[in-house]
C-alpha cells in the first residue's frame, strides 16, 4: 500500500516556541492532505483540510492563526504549531489522500508533541 | 451534520473466536462510504475495510466483514479467527462524498485474549 511519512516522530519544546510537523506521500501524489489531532484515549478530530496550491480549510473552533498549514507541492504537506503552549500536547496525525474522487486516505504514523 | 457512535467502549474477545463491533452513524446524505480503521498501539491507523453506500453487498476482507444495513444506518464490523495481533482500538468512520472528509467515531478498545 501507500506510505506517508511524518517528521518528527516527536518533538519537545519549551512554551511560546513554534514547531512545524512535515507530512510526505512518499510513492504517490496527494492533492488533498488532512490534519488530525487526537488526545490521549480519544478519537481523531479533523483539523484542517490542506489542498495543494491553495489555502487551507479549517474545521470550526480551530484557529487557522495557530495551526499553520501549507501545502506547498503534490507529496508534502506541512503544519505549524505557533506560539506552542501546553494545551497544544497532543498526538497529530496527517492523511494523504490517493486517487481521484474519494480514493484511499493513507495515514502518517503520527506526531507526538509535548510542549512544556 | 453527520456523526458516528460506537456505543462499546471495550470488548474482549478469547482468540479464535469471533467478535463484532458496533457503529451507527447518521447522515442526510444519499452517497457516501463507510470504513472501519485499526489503530494498534504503535498508533499508525490502518484501514481494515471500506464499504460504499451505494452497494448492498456487504465488504468482507479475508477475516474481517461487515453488516451494513443502510436503512438502519448501521455498519457492524465482524471479526473471525480472532488473533492477538487483532488487539487494537478500531474505529469506525463516515466519509462525505462531497468533502472527503472522515468523521471518526468514539473507538472501541478490542482486547484478544489467548
Amino acid at each position: 500500500g501507500a506510505v506517508v511519512s511524518q517528521h518528527p516522530s516527536r518533538v519537545i519544546c519549551k512554551s511560546g516556541t513554534s514547531v512545524k510537523i512535515e507530512c510526505r506521500s512518499l510513492d504517490f501524489q496527494a492533492t488533498t492532505m488532512f490534519w488530525y489531532r487526537q488526545f490521549p484515549k480519544q478519537s481523531l478530530m479533523l483539523m484542517a483540510t490542506s489542498n495543494e496550491g491553495s489555502k487551507a480549510t479549517y474545521e470550526q473552533g480551530v484557529e487557522k492563526d495557530k495551526f499553520l498549514i501549507n501545502h506547498a507541492s503534490l507529496t508534502l504537506s506541512t503544519l505549524t504549531v505557533t506560539s506552542a503552549h501546553p494545551e497544544d500536547s497532543s498526538f497529530y496525525i496527517c492523511s494523504a489522500r490517493q486517487g481521484k474522487g474519494v480514493g484511499t486516505q493513507y495515514f502518517g504514523p503520527g506526531t507526538r508533541l509535548t510542549v512544556l | 451534520a453527520q456523526t458516528v457512535t460506537q456505543s462499546q467502549p471495550e470488548m474482549s474477545v478469547q482468540e479464535a473466536e469471533t467478535v463484532t463491533l458496533s457503529c451507527t452513524y447518521d447522515t442526510s446524505e444519499n452517497n457516501y462510504y463507510l470504513f472501519w480503521y485499526k489503530q494498534p498501539p504503535s498508533r499508525q491507523m490502518i484501514l481494515v475495510i471500506r464499504q460504499e453506500a451505494y452497494k448492498q453487498q456487504n465488504a468482507t476482507e479475508n477475516r474481517f466483514s461487515v453488516n451494513f444495513q443502510k436503512a438502519a444506518k448501521s455498519f457492524s464490523l465482524k471479526i473471525s479467527d480472532s488473533q492477538l495481533g487483532d488487539t487494537a482500538m478500531y474505529f469506525c468512520a463516515y466519509l462525505m462524498d462531497s468533502s472527503y472528509k472522515l468523521i471518526f467515531g468514539s473507538g472501541t478498545r478490542l482486547l484478544v485474549r489467548p
